[in-house]
């Protein structure tokens, strides 16, 4: 069970694309889902909460306007990198929980995104 | 600035051997923790979590947890060359749902 699948597992684009990222969980309701990001060699940076049916909230120095999230229905949570370049590369990961508190987030099998 | 502390390693052990993992964090409100194991280039994925001080086994894993201390760790019994990975405290922020990530600890299981 809790199983959180994530595409594209790899994006390659130019600059100036806008790509979308989606989020899903497979057998469980997700109230919450979660985007990060991961450089090499660090650990993983919180960059928005997403609540269905709600906006989500980011987090300090992450632009609102260029990561879009969404969050349309309890399975499904969207993340679009809005004109990305090169310094957007990166490993995007997505986690879903459910509603019941202190339940662990799992977690997508991530995107890399490579923006040339 | 809530903090997650780890040894960033690499932490050595032989095959067979127990493997201690350790972790500090700041929060003193925090309830939950958690431990993820990630592979390099992969996506992190739960070992075990603990909510309770004390000790929680599953398997070759037991998680330890000490409120007062504000410490959480991690053993692995009879380790294996596939234990080989980087481990990340999690814990999460009282009064969110959200998880603070300690830079993980790089485990390397000789055959």
């Amino acid at each position: 069970g809790a199983v959180v699948s994530q595409h594209p597992s790899r994006v390659i684009c130019k600059s100036g694309t806008s790509v979308k990222i989606e989020c899903r969980s497979l057998d469980f309701q997700a109230t919450t889902m979660f985007w990060y990001r991961q450089f090499p060699k660090q650990s993983l940076m919180l960059m928005a909460t997403s609540n269905e049916g709600s906006k989500a909230t980011y987090e300090q120095g992450v632009e609102k306007d260029k990561f879009l999230i969404n969050h349309a229905s309890l399975t499904l949570s969207t993340l679009t990198v809005t004109s990305a370049h090169p310094e957007d590369s990166s490993f995007y990961i997505c986690s879903a929980r459910t509603v019941y508190s202190n339940q662990p987030q799992h977690f997508g099998d991530g995107t890399r995104l490579s923006i040339l | 600035q809530k903090e997650v502390e780890q040894n960033s390693g690499p932490l050595s052990v032989p095959e067979g051997a127990i493997a201690s993992l350790n972790c500090t964090y700041s929060d003193r409100g925090s309830q939950s923790f958690f431990w993820y194991r990630q592979y390099s280039g992969k996506s992190p994925e739960l070992i075990m979590f603990i909510y309770s001080n004390g000790d929680k086994e599953d398997g070759r894993f037991t998680a330890q947890l000490n409120k007062a201390s504000q410490y959480v760790s991690l053993l692995i019994r009879d380790s294996q060359p596939s234990d080989s990975a980087t481990y990340l405290c999690a814990v999460e922020n009282s009064g969110y749902s959200t998880l603070t990530f300690g830079k993980g600890t790089m485990l390397l299981v000789s055959p």
